[in-house]
């Protein structure tokens, strides 16, 4: 099975600052690698499809690369409603997410 | 508009079983494969189980294969999940998701229902 180690675990930040997340696959995953935005309460939202693809609506400030076994996300600059919990997921075989990152607001 | 309504939870017993059902509206059911993804409470997203749109490639996590069976109704647009044997562990709330592109049993899941919380317990 596939790991996904997302770091940090959790992350402090201010409006307007730049966030950055990232996701390490155990094994080479191409570019096999999916962003989620969870909001409490709330089912996940699709952002980022194949490490760098940003979903339909999704606003530009936020951002994925990477391949193979490193991927990183970033917001921009980091807005109120971007508060919630982000996942990465591989899909290269059976899917798996990383363990989340819960981001708040500074 | 896509609509993925889970239902089927509840509380139940160690070592019984419990059949979760998923209505979809608003996408042609039958081009796309399926999926059930779980969160326990407090915790991460957890890859349970997926199914190809015409029910001919099956996956399962290691947690739960062997117990759990899915299926799909093309006909009646709905994804379902039999579960058995069940155990505290399978505590969480269930969702069903629809996976992004025709064809393929793996991508990445565009939409997503609210989920249906089913709590293993004595």
């Amino acid at each position: 099975d596939i790991q996904m180690t997302q770091s940090p675990s959790s992350l402090s930040a201010s409006v307007g600052d730049r966030v950055t997340i990232t996701c390490q696959a155990s094994q080479d995953i191409s570019n096999y690698l999916n962003w989620y935005q969870q909001k409490p309460g709330k089912a996940p939202k699709l952002l980022i499809y194949d490490a760098s693809n940003l979903e339909t609506g999704v606003p530009s400030r936020f951002s994925g690369s990477g391949s193979g076994t490193d991927f990183t996300f970033t917001i921009s600059s980091l807005q109120p409603e971007d508060i919630a919990t982000y996942y990465c997921q591989q899909y290269d075989n059976l899917p798996s997410f990383g363990q989340g990152t819960r981001l708040e607001i500074k | 508009e896509v609509q993925l309504v889970e239902s089927g939870g509840g509380l139940v017993q160690p070592g019984r079983s419990l059949r979760l059902s998923c209505a979809a509206s608003g996408f042609t059911f039958d081009d796309y494969a399926m999926h059930w993804v779980r969160q326990a409470p407090g915790k991460g997203l957890e890859w349970v189980s997926g199914i190809s749109w015409n029910s001919g490639s099956i996956g399962y996590a290691d947690s739960v294969k062997g117990r759990f069976t899915i299926s799909r109704d093309n006909a009646k647009n709905s994804l379902y999940l039999q579960m058995n044997s069940l155990r505290a562990e399978d505590t969480a709330l269930y969702y069903c998701a629809k996976i992004g592109g025709t064809g393929g049993l793996w991508g990445n899941f565009d939409y997503w229902g609210q989920g249906t919380l089913v709590t293993v317990s004595s």
